[in-house]
């Protein structure tokens, strides 16, 4: 089945410094959507990237989707205390019917050290 | 705003127990969706249901089954709880499934522990 890898597992950053998490798809994706969970929090959605090669931004965060639908990344710039928390990808198969099912990456968890 | 609603933040059940896991949404949300979460794991799917009554199984559903009587409430039921189901478990709905694919919305989660 479809397979979404994301790296790296943890990360920590030093406050103002930059921070990036990439998420791999075995299978060309639909769209991909990301979350940020706050710790002893619940996922909350943040964006939906659809086209090939789509760039999104949201204030310091960078959103990209590779040309081959296959490959994603969030980009922090300037990282700030209240970025802490895990980034989930999920990315949706192209396959039709009830297959089509969000698969989320195992996240990174980032902390940023003030 | 969505409002998803788990009905317990934390469970401590004993093996062989059967669980209920109850999760309400007020948006009239078609799709619900179960996923546990475990560390390194991401979210999982264990099942999800796209209308009243409909079910479907996810990537992990052994163990598990689902109720969907009413189109705002979606029960995860473990038939017989074992200690390797301990997790946090988390609901989600979302308007309806579609080429863009609207967003999840999460409660809050169930903790779990199975002892």
């Amino acid at each position: 089945g479809q397979q979404v890898m994301q790296i790296p597992q943890y990360q920590h950053v030093q406050e103002g410094e930059d921070f990036t998490t990439y998420c791999n798809s075995s299978t060309t994706l639909s769209n991909i959507q990301w979350y940020k969970q706050r710790p002893g929090g619940h996922p909350v959605f943040l964006i939906q990237l659809v086209k090939s090669g789509e760039v999104k931004k949201q204030k310091r965060l960078t959103f990209q989707f590779g040309e081959a639908k296959k490959n994603s990344s969030l980009h922090i710039t300037a990282t700030q205390t209240t970025d802490v928390g895990t980034y989930f990808c999920a990315g949706l198969g192209i396959s039709s019917g009830s297959a089509r099912q969000l698969t989320f990456g195992s996240g990174t968890q980032l902390t940023v050290l003030p | 705003d969505v409002k998803v609603t788990q009905s317990s933040r934390y469970l401590v059940k004993r093996t062989g127990e059967k669980v209920f896991l109850e999760c309400v949404q007020d948006m009239d949300h078609e799709n619900m969706f179960w996923y546990r979460q475990d560390p390194g794991l991401g979210l999982r799917l264990i099942y999800f249901s796209y209308d009243v009554k409909m079910k479907e199984k996810g990537d992990i559903p052994e163990g598990y089954s689902v109720s969907r009587e009413k189109k705002e409430r979606f029960s995860l039921i473990l038939e017989s709880a074992s200690t390797n189901q301990t997790s946090m478990y988390l609901c989600a709905s979302r308007l309806r499934a579609g080429t863009t694919n609207s967003p999840l919305h999460f409660g809050n989660g169930t903790r779990l522990t199975v002892t």
